[in-house]
């Protein structure tokens, strides 16, 4: 079976600066997806970055990016020039590509704080 | 992508009674999903919604108490049954477009039983 661990509840940063949340997974799929999800405090979960496993080059999304980590199955977001609109939950979610549900396995959140 | 929409974003609900929750995808999607998400805590998954036939559930949950329907490629509905205030949880409906392999998310359901 498939887990998703993140280790850190809650990450707090200082405006303008970078922050990285940690992410760890477990699958036996050699073929898989993995995803940044943000959920401000209205609850939507909203995709911040996707990475394909079988890509070696870290996905970006402006000043969002990722270390993707597959041997060490690490999947870590970082967020650069942090601003207050970036406080929300973070998970990090697990797609298994080829099975036959195609759903989300998700970690246990981290709560990111922006101090201004 | 997918532009999902839920109905209802919240409500308050009576202890016993049942309440159903709409999903609408702007576009024909291969995966349609209700995932539920208790107060602090992670999405669990509850069932993948197959079109024309019974949902696939996941272990801890039941079609009694989670009855879904899903007439067609765009739509589908999660009915929370015989409700208690352990039943008070945000629930979204997500899919997994045609195109590609990511998911999008509706807004969710925000239910508090009394």
């Amino acid at each position: 079976a498939q887990t998703v661990t993140q280790s850190q509840p809650e990450m707090s940063v200082q405006e303008a600066e970078t922050v990285t949340l940690s992410c760890t997974y477990d699958t036996s799929e050699s073929d898989y997806y993995l995803f940044w999800y943000k959920q401000p405090p209205s609850r939507q979960m909203i995709l911040v970055i996707r990475q394909e496993a079988y890509k070696q080059q870290n996905a970006t999304e402006n000043r969002f990016s990722v270390n993707f980590q597959k041997a060490a199955k690490s999947f870590s977001l970082k967020i650069s020039d942090s601003q207050l609109g970036d406080a929300a939950m973070y998970f990090c979610a697990c797609l298994n590509y080829g099975g036959s549900q195609g759903n989300l396995i998700f970690g246990k959140g981290t709560k990111l704080s922006v101090k201004p | 992508s997918a532009v999902i929409s839920q109905k209802p974003s919240r409500d308050i609900c009576q202890r016993g009674t049942s309440l159903t929750i709409q999903c609408q995808v702007d576009s024909q999607v291969t995966m349609m999903f209700w995932y539920r998400q208790q107060p602090g805590q992670s999405l669990t998954l509850i069932a993948t919604a197959n079109q024309g036939s019974e949902a696939t559930y996941e272990s801890g949950f039941v079609i009694d108490k989670f009855p879904i329907s899903r007439p067609n490629l765009t739509f589908s509905t999660l009915t929370v049954s015989n409700m208690s205030p352990e039943d008070s949880s945000i629930y979204l409906c997500s899919v997994r477009a045609h195109s590609g392999n990511t998911i999008y998310f509706g807004e969710g359901s925000w239910l508090t039983v009394v």
